[in-house]
């Protein structure tokens, strides 16, 4: 099982582009989490999925979307980038069964000049 | 507001002693616990789990859970260079969503 990847590592963004953050996982975990970690910061949720075409907002869902049409991708996606979204984003998942414990991709290094 | 703090250190501790990282959270309907290990530049690893007051050792760690006093504490015994990272704490939200919320960390430095 390769777990949850997430593509791109990297990415340099311009002010007001657009970008879709990928993540998938092969472990056919009913939840996702996207979370963003600022420098010295803990991880803060954006958004989460509890299962194919439910998502809700987390703490700090302004300024993206995600949508989950199947079981094992949660694509992030960001509309107008600024520079406050410069951060490291990473994606997670956890089974709907067991001990909530969640897994975590390598995550996307973004910056947004 | 539910809360997860930590310090944030750095808490600096010789080789081959004890290192005890902490925790409190502000949520009493949290029932479950984990400490995840992050390398700089990497991503969180889960370490260690807790549902129950008390104790609960895996190899070199022990993570302890005091629901009456909101604190949860690990343990890393024979602490070595390789354990210097920073350990996250987090607790679930509660209800059906595996939803956690995450300290800011305490970065721990094992001087060799």
């Amino acid at each position: 099982n390769a777990g949850v990847t997430q593509t791109p590592k990297f990415r340099i963004l311009k002010i007001g582009q657009s970008m879709t953050l990928q993540c998938a996982q092969d472990m056919n975990h009913n939840y996702m989490y996207w979370y963003r970690q600022d420098p010295g910061m803990g991880l803060k949720l954006i958004y989460y999925s509890v299962g194919a075409g439910i998502t809700d907002k987390g703490e700090v869902p302004n300024g993206y979307n995600v949508s989950r049409s199947t079981t094992e991708d949660f694509p992030l996606r960001l509309e107008l980038a600024a520079p406050s979204q410069t951060s490291v984003y990473f994606c997670a998942s956890s089974s709907r069964t067991g001990n909530n414990e969640q897994f975590f991709g390598p995550g996307t290094r973004l910056t947004v000049l | 507001q539910k809360e997860v703090e930590q310090n944030s250190g750095p808490l600096s501790v010789p080789e081959g002693a004890i290192a005890s990282l902490n925790c409190t959270y502000s949520d009493r309907v949290s029932q479950s616990f984990f400490w995840y290990r992050q390398y700089s530049g990497k991503s969180p690893e889960l370490i260690m789990s807790i549902y129950s007051n008390g104790d609960k050792e895996d190899g070199r760690f022990t993570a302890q859970l005091n629901k009456a006093s909101q604190y949860v504490s690990l343990l890393i015994r024979d602490s070595q260079p390789s354990d210097s990272a920073t350990y996250l704490c987090a607790a679930n939200y509660g209800g059906a969503t595996n939803k956690l919320i995450f300290g800011t960390g305490t970065l721990l430095a094992v001087q060799p």
